[in-house]
Order: structure tokens, then C-alpha cells, then sequence
């Protein structure tokens, strides 16, 4: 398996712009998350699915942001309009079992100028 | 509120010597606690998880313990190398209401040094 893919590695867009990135699970997992981390925060829990279904999103930070997961196999987090202060590296996730942990994707930088 | 905290001060050890970093938590109550290493650049990776009940974990040379009454975690690196160079992180089960979606500590940097 080629582990949590993720799309974009980079992207650079300019305030107000729509964003959005891309996450391709491992087959088999029934479990997906999508994080953000900066600096300052640390790795934040943005939403939760467990068999595509959101689970928890209450740390999404406002309504500029909306993630989807139409299959299990495909994932989105959309931010429109973006800002400045979204920049960061976000992180998608998969898992099947809490006793194997997470297996993270190598992440989207996001800036917004 | 829910805190993981762990030491924001790097870790600056020789090689060979044994690692030892700290992971304190308030207001959870955690039947699970995960450690994962994040190298520069990439995504966060599995180390260990070890339940409430078994106390002491080990893994190669990797050792982590669970002290659910100090409510801290202890993760150990014995005879460390310059590989081990990475931020070591922390994670606890949010809620029982949210599945098994983890937060993270901060993380810790360790530094070998040959």
C-alpha cells in the first residue's frame, strides 16, 4: 500500500481564494482525520469520520471550512474564502484499529497571502 | 479544559546515553496513551500505545511507562543514536464521545549527538 496519499504538497494562493485539499485513505481503514499544525498550536483535530460518516467536527474553526468524505476512499477540506491565518500544514490521517494508531499522510503546506 | 503538556525545551543528549522525556495530561481520563515520532517535513508515525492496566511498555529500545495516578507517561530511548534525532510526540483519546479521535501534545525535540 502507498500509505495516506495527500494532495496537493504545496500550495500557495492569495486571500479570499477557494482551497481545497485532497486525501486518499488506506484501503481497509474505516477511520480518517484531518489535522491542522502550526507553530504555535501544535497538531489540532480539525473532523472526525468513521465509515465516511463526520463523527466530530467540532474543532473545524469556523464555516469557511467543510470537509467531505463521499467514499472510503476519498476525502476533501475545502476553505473558501481563505485568510492569512489558515496558513499551516494539514494532515490527514487513517486508522482500522486504535491498537495500530494512526497512519498519517506527509501533509499539505498551505499559505495564503 | 483538556491540557497535554510536554517539554517545549529541546533534548540535547550524547549518543548512547539513555532519552527519557515527559508527557503530563489534566482533565482526562485515558484507558490509552499513544507516542509518535514526527521527523522534519513529514507526517507523525506510530510508535507505541500502552493501556492504563499495563503500567510498562517496551518496543527494541523503546520504553514507555503509564502512571494514570500522576497522570503522566514516561517514554524512554535507551542506547540513543543520531536517528533518533525528532520530535517525539504524545496523543490521548479526546472523549468517549468522539470515538478514538486523539489529541496531541506539543511535542518534544530530541537531539542525539554523536
Amino acid at each position: 500500500d502507498a500509505g495516506v496519499i495527500q494532495s496537493p504538497r504545496h500550495e500557495v494562493t492569495e486571500m479570499g481564494q477557494e482551497v481545497t485539499l485532497r486525501c486518499k485513505p488506506i484501503s481497509g481503514h474505516n477511520s480518517l482525520f484531518w489535522y491542522r499544525q502550526t507553530m504555535m498550536r501544535g497538531l489540532e483535530l480539525l473532523i472526525y469520520f468513521n465509515n465516511n460518516v463526520p463523527i466530530d467536527d467540532s474543532g473545524m474553526p469556523e464555516d469557511r471550512f467543510s470537509a467531505k468524505m463521499p467514499n472510503a476512499s476519498f476525502s476533501t477540506l475545502k476553505i473558501q474564502p481563505s485568510e492569512p491565518r489558515d496558513s499551516a500544514v494539514y494532515f490527514c490521517a487513517s486508522s482500522f484499529e486504535r491498537l495500530y494508531g494512526y497512519t498519517f499522510g506527509s501533509g499539505t503546506r498551505l499559505t495564503v497571502v | 479544559s483538556q491540557k497535554i503538556e510536554q517539554n517545549s525545551e529541546a533534548l540535547n543528549i550524547q549518543e548512547g546515553k539513555t532519552a527519557t522525556l515527559t508527557c503530563n495530561y489534566t482533565n482526562y481520563s485515558p484507558a490509552y496513551l499513544q507516542w509518535y515520532r514526527q521527523d522534519p517535513g513529514r507526517g507523525p508515525v506510530f510508535l507505541l500505545l500502552i493501556r492504563e492496566n499495563e503500567k510498562e511498555k517496551r518496543k527494541e529500545r523503546l520504553k514507555v511507562t503509564f502512571d494514570t495516578t500522576l497522570k503522566q507517561s514516561l517514554f524512554h530511548i535507551t542506547a540513543s543514536q543520531p536517528a533518533d534525532s525528532a520530535t517525539y510526540l504524545c496523543a490521548l483519546e479526546k472523549n468517549s464521545n468522539s470515538g478514538y479521535a486523539l489529541n496531541f501534545g506539543k511535542g518534544t525535540s530530541l537531539l542525539v549527538t554523536p
